[in-house]
């Protein structure tokens, strides 16, 4: 069985500023991946970065970047240089090879102030 | 850009009543899904659909539920006699391959109210 656990509800940042997003998941499969998802307000989900689990060096996509402890099972998302069009939903997930689907953490919502 | 797109995007039913939620996936994708949010709780695998037949499902998956891909654009899901637990966001989503190790696109979802 595989777990995903966000145990941030809510955080919030200054424009331009960095924030890190929590996120630690529990899997028993040595093939996975994991993923950063965002949904602003009435939009939908898109993804954020995505990492292998086989990989050490830590994804990153411009500003978003992650911290991919694999001992630890935590994969927090870094936001660099925050803008407003940041605020949104984030959702850590992971999956596996061996299956089609994902499971999602509860979510983090993010507010981005100006 | 090609979206996913759903339809409706809320709908509002009575306890027992059937519901057919409706998606677009994008034109060239093969693999397509269902995920449900209730209320406050983690988004949830239902059902992926691959060569028009499903490829897994969840659990939440059971009899009262069913996907078909009518007319090779269109993706359902259909909820047979709904109850109050079916309350919830419904999220249909499409990858051009196996979305386990890929990105997924997600449509806007569908809001389900069971009265």
């Amino acid at each position: 069985a595989q777990t995903v656990t966000q145990s941030q509800p809510e955080m919030s940042v200054q424009e331009a500023e960095t924030v890190t997003l929590s996120c630690t998941y529990d899997t028993s499969e040595s093939d996975y991946y994991l993923f950063w998802y965002k949904q602003p307000p009435s939009r939908q989900m898109i993804l954020v970065i995505r990492q292998e689990a086989y990989k050490q060096q830590n994804a990153t996509e411009n500003r978003f970047s992650v911290n991919f402890q694999k001992a630890a099972k935590s994969f927090s998302l870094k936001i660099s240089d925050s803008q407003l069009g940041d605020a949104a939903m984030y959702f850590c997930a992971v999956g596996a090879r061996n299956t089609d689907k994902l499971i999602f953490g509860t979510g983090t919502r993010l507010q981005v102030f100006p | 850009e090609p979206e996913v797109t759903q339809t409706p995007s809320h709908q509002v039913t009575q306890m027992g009543q059937e519901v057919i939620l409706r998606c677009v996936p994008i034109s060239n994708h093969l693999y397509f899904y269902w995920y449900r949010q209730i209320l406050g709780q983690k988004v949830e695998f239902l059902v992926s659909f691959y060569n028009n037949e499903i490829s897994e499902k969840s659990e939440i998956f059971d009899d009262q539920f069913s996907v078909e891909r009518p007319d090779g654009s269109n993706f359902t899901l259909k909820i047979r006699s709904t109850k109050l637990e079916d309350s919830a966001m419904y999220f249909c989503a499409s990858s051009p391959d196996r979305g386990r190790t890929g990105e997924l696109f997600f449509g806007e979802g569908s809001r389900l109210t069971v009265l």
